[in-house]
């Protein structure tokens, strides 16, 4: 059974840092391009940041470039985001999401975590 | 670059059809056809009912079809089902990224 299992969620103060993980299980990690999804409280879904299986493609919506960083550890079946000087406009549930292998793009997806919820707030 | 546009609700009764529309530009909707739809019960996770306008992955339902014209995408539901009561998104791929609607509220009546 596919399971996707984030973590890392919290309360953090603007400006300020945090590292959310996702352990995938149930399939081969290492096959599959992965993203990061959120969606601010009763509001709509929202791609942040995607990867390919190997790790050596990245690719981040304009609203988190440069801030935010995407990263996955095969050896470990874990999916990452760094998010540095975060911002209250940040406040999310963040799913980690797993791509559809016989999609057309790397960012249709079958599988989605829980989420885990963001705020940033002072 | 701008969310897609989605009616904010749509209603209707049991064992009717629906549809919602998905607007998106010739730079995404228009220029490729890797729109997907989501399904999103309160407090759940998305899920995946359409992708590349109309394939619809192992297990979702044939009253799910997808369709697409010009920059308008959109999502039929047939026989609908007090199930069927969700949120509802669209996405579409765009260069190296891809952009979600603004979601429509299902009410089955």
């Amino acid at each position: 059974e596919v399971q996707l299992l984030e973590s890392g969620g919290g309360l953090v103060q603007p400006g300020g840092s945090l590292r959310l993980s996702c352990a995938a299980s149930g399939f081969t990690f290492s096959n599959y391009a992965m993203s990061w999804v959120r969606q601010a409280p009763g509001k709509g879904l929202e791609w942040v940041s995607g990867i390919s299986n190997s790790g050596g493609s990245t690719y981040y919506a304009d609203s988190v470039k440069g801030r935010f960083t995407i990263s996955r550890d095969n050896s470990k079946n874990t999916l990452y985001l760094q998010m540095n000087s975060l911002r209250a406009e940040d406040t999310a549930v963040y799913y980690c999401a797993r791509r559809i292998p016989v999609s057309g793009t790397l960012f249709d997806f079958d599988y989605w975590g829980q989420g885990t919820l963001v705020t940033v707030s002072s | 670059q701008s969310a897609l546009t989605q009616p904010a609700s749509v209603s209707a009764s049991p064992g009717q059809s629906i549809t919602i529309s998905c607007t998106g530009t010739s730079s995404d909707v228009g220029r490729y056809n890797y729109v997907s739809w989501y399904q999103q019960h309160p407090g759940k996770a998305p899920k995946l009912m359409i992708y590349d306008v109309s394939n619809r992955p192992s297990g979702v339902s044939n009253r799910f079809s997808g369709s697409k014209s010009g920059n308008t995408a959109s999502l039929t539901i047939s026989g609908l089902q007090a199930e069927d009561e969700a949120d509802y998104y669209c996405s579409s791929y765009t260069s190296n990224s891809v952009l979600f609607g603004g979601g429509t509220k299902l009410t089955v009546l």
